[in-house]
C-alpha cells in the first residue's frame, strides 16, 4: 500500500523558515493536501492540490510538489505555528502522512 | 459555512458495534456539492482514514476497515453515520467526520471530534 513519510520533528526559530516534507513514491503525479492540527483541536486545511491556500490562510504557508517529495513551507514563523502537520493523497484510499511536529523555538 | 457535529456512545465493549452520527448544518446531506467521510486519531498517533461516501451513493472504505465498515445517510435528518463492527481496543480514538468539495478528496470541514474507547 501506499505510504508517505513525513519528518517527526522540525524545530525552527520565530521568523524564520520551517519546510516540512511528505515522501512517496511518484508523489509528484498527485493532488497533495497539507492540514495542521493544534493539541486538542481537529485538523485544519492549510493547503490543497499541492500549492492552494483555502481562504483565510496566510500566503505564508505554500505548497510545492514533484518527483518523490512534496513540501509545505511555512515562511516568517509565528509561535501560532506550532503543531502538528499532515499530508494526504488519495491512492485507491485516502493516506495521510505520518505527521510532523512543528515546533517553534 | 457547514458546521459538523459527532454524537454517539463514548465507551463501547469489545465485540460490539461503535455507532456514530453526524449532524450537518449549513448545507443539504443531499447536495452534489459535498462528499461526507469519516477519520480517526488514537490517542496520541495519526490520522487514519476510514471511508466516505459522494452523493452518487458510491462509498469508499479503507482496505484494512472494510469488512467492518458501513457509512450511510439519513437525508431526513441532513445526518450522516458510521457503524464499525466487531471492536477492539485498537479501535479506541477520537472519531471525527468529515466533508469536502463532492467529486474531490481533500477534508475542508471537520467536526470537533468524539472520544470513542473500546472496554469492558
Amino acid at each position: 500500500s501506499y505510504v508517505l513519510t513525513q519528518p517527526p520533528s522540525v524545530s525552527v526559530a520565530p521568523g524564520q523558515t520551517a519546510r516540512i516534507t511528505c515522501g512517496g513514491n511518484n508523489i509528484g503525479s498527485k493532488s497533495v493536501h497539507w492540514y495542521q492540527q493544534k493539541p486538542g483541536q481537529a485538523p485544519v486545511l492549510v493547503v490543497y492540490d499541492d500549492s492552494d491556500r483555502p481562504s483565510g490562510i496566510p500566503e505564508r504557508f505554500s505548497g510545492s510538489n514533484s518527483g518523490n517529495t512534496a513540501t509545505l513551507t511555512i515562511s516568517r514563523v509565528e509561535a501560532g505555528d506550532e503543531a502538528d502537520y499532515y499530508c494526504q493523497v488519495w491512492d485507491s484510499k485516502n493516506v495521510f502522512g505520518t505527521g510532523t511536529k512543528v515546533t517553534v523555538l | 459555512q457547514l458546521q459538523l457535529q459527532e454524537s454517539g456512545p463514548g465507551l463501547v465493549k469489545p465485540s460490539e458495534t461503535l455507532s456514530l452520527t453526524c449532524t450537518v448544518s449549513g448545507g443539504s446531506i443531499s447536495s452534489s456539492s459535498y462528499y461526507w467521510g469519516w477519520i480517526r486519531q488514537p490517542p496520541g498517533k495519526g490520522l487514519e482514514w476510514i471511508g466516505s461516501i459522494y452523493y452518487s451513493g458510491s462509498t469508499y472504505y479503507n482496505p484494512s476497515l472494510k469488512s467492518r465498515v458501513t457509512i450511510s445517510v439519513d437525508t431526513s435528518k441532513n445526518q450522516f453515520s458510521l457503524k464499525l463492527s466487531s471492536v477492539t481496543a485498537a479501535d479506541t480514538a477520537v472519531y471525527y467526520c468529515a466533508s469536502g468539495p463532492g467529486q474531490t478528496t481533500v477534508t475542508t470541514s471537520w467536526g470537533q471530534g468524539t472520544l470513542v474507547t473500546v472496554s469492558s
